[in-house]
């Protein structure tokens, strides 16, 4: 099984549509993290959480909010999604020293 | 704030090597990290170099740290088709609390049969 699990996979929603992504991990790590991903841009934060109750806006959170339910569970909503929040998502974790990022395998959202 | 730039393409024909150029900004960074995302996946940790090396090798990768001119590259000898996909650079800063990594656009890497 998957460290960093993303559900769904796959999302085609709606203009408008306020919509929800979820992210679990195994890995025990307390840091977590939502970017997304656009073709030639590279991998922009847009939040992340370094323990439960510690939540923390990146450099592109507008549209977004975030939910740290437990240590192993973060969720990216997205209000009223709207058609340039088309792109892939990931979530990542973290922990120790050395700062080692791993990711879960994306949710490709398409807002029509 | 801290910026990390990359070529977006890069084509090499199989069994040469393949030199995957980054430069950064942030003086401060601790550790600086290769990444590979191969189609339809996420983005896997290759090799990774704390900021007091100069070079790191890991069976064919060869990573070269240029502190004084922020720059880092990977080089992966004999390349392969398998070595197909985008490679991401990216940074971490020194000061602790901080853990954000800063990543690069990426550079997609082709190999020509």
């Amino acid at each position: 099984d998957a460290d960093v699990t993303q559900t769904p996979r796959n999302r085609i929603t709606k203009t408008g549509k306020r919509i929800m992504l979820e992210c679990s991990q195994t890995k025990g790590h307390d840091r977590m993290y939502w970017y997304r991903q656009d073709p030639g841009l590279g991998l922009r934060l847009i939040y992340y959480s370094f323990d439960v109750k510690d939540i923390n806006k990146g450099e592109i959170s507008d549209g977004y909010s975030v939910s740290r339910q437990a240590q192993a569970k973060f969720s990216l909503s997205l209000e009223s999604a709207i058609p340039n929040q088309t792109a892939l998502y990931f979530c990542a974790t973290s922990g120790g020293a050395k700062n080692i990022q791993y990711f879960g395998a994306g949710t490709r959202l398409s807002v029509l | 704030g801290e910026d990390v730039e990359q070529s977006l393409f890069l084509s090499v024909r199989e069994g040469d090597s393949s030199v995957i150029n980054c430069t950064y900004t942030d003086s401060s960074s601790t550790y600086l990290y290769w990444y590979k995302q191969e189609p339809g996946a996420g983005l896997q940790l290759l090799t990774y170099i704390f900021s007091n090396m100069d070079m790191k090798q890991d069976q064919r990768l060869t990573v070269l740290l240029n502190k004084k001119d922020k720059h880092l590259s990977l080089r992966i000898a004999d390349t392969q088709t398998g070595d197909s996909a985008i490679y991401f650079c990216a940074e971490s800063p020194t000061n602790f609390g901080n853990e954000k990594l800063t990543f690069g656009t990426g550079t997609r890497l082709t190999i020509i049969p």
